[in-house]
């Protein structure tokens, strides 16, 4: 399957500071990127959706002032966790697809465990 | 409001029994049905589903769309340890302008030696 690199693995901070998560498609052209975030023992829950060239579509709730998500790219997206506290520490995956190629399923970056102290 | 619902939540077996997974879902049209796996970090895809009744195989695991009863089923057969994880069941709704996916609670399963 195609790969999905997702950067850093793990990264602590501390409460007020920024931290920024790269997703990077590595052998193919991404249209579109998707921003997850899973709690332990929970599912995947969709924060938002991006289009290379566009503004992210965020689901409701999320903070689009606090989750910033810029798709530069065909292979880049980062998102941005701004002023980050301790109840955004958690698992965040990033997902690729490349719509019309590769049967359309989407690739799984590593994820990225936050903690914020 | 688009819903996928896994169950059962959890679940533990011995290596080599057959576990039957199931995902039914409320959403109004959708493209396709997918099964990831979850071990430790990132899921991996298992199968796309997107006509019913067409059973998809992979080695000891199998999948089936209906889509009359709203539902998909993957059975895994003769387990080993290592199927232990989370299986994650997602629905792509045919929304326009967006190609999400929409995950369901996950059924982790434990397979003991």
């Amino acid at each position: 399957g195609a790969v999905v690199s997702q950067h850093p693995s793990r990264v602590i901070c501390k409460s007020g500071t920024s931290v920024k998560i790269e997703c990077r498609s590595l052998d193919f052209q991404a249209t579109t990127m998707f921003w997850y975030r899973q709690f332990p023992k929970q599912s995947l829950m969709l924060m938002a959706t991006s289009n290379e060239g566009s503004k992210a579509t965020y689901e409701q709730g999320v903070e689009k002032d606090k989750f910033l998500i810029n798709h530069a790219s065909l292979t880049l997206s980062t998102l941005t966790v701004t002023s980050a506290h301790p109840e955004d520490s958690s698992f965040y995956i990033c997902s690729a697809r490349a719509l019309g190629v590769l049967n359309d399923e989407a690739f799984f970056g590593q994820g990225t465990r936050l903690t914020v102290v | 409001e688009d819903k996928v619902v896994q169950s059962p939540l959890s679940l533990v077996v011995h290596e080599g029994d057959t576990v039957t997974l199931n995902c039914s879902y409320e959403v109004t049209n959708f493209r396709s049905l997918l099964w990831y796996k979850q071990e430790k970090k990132a899921p991996t895809f298992l199968f796309m589903l997107t006509s019913s009744g067409i059973e998809k195989k992979s080695g000891r695991l199998s999948s089936i769309l209906d889509k009359k009863e709203l539902s998909s089923i993957l059975n895994i057969t003769a387990t080993q340890t290592g199927d232990s994880a989370i299986y994650l069941c997602a629905v792509e709704p045919i929304t326009s302008g967006t190609y999400k996916y929409i995950f369901g609670t996950g059924t982790r399963l434990k397979v003991l030696a």
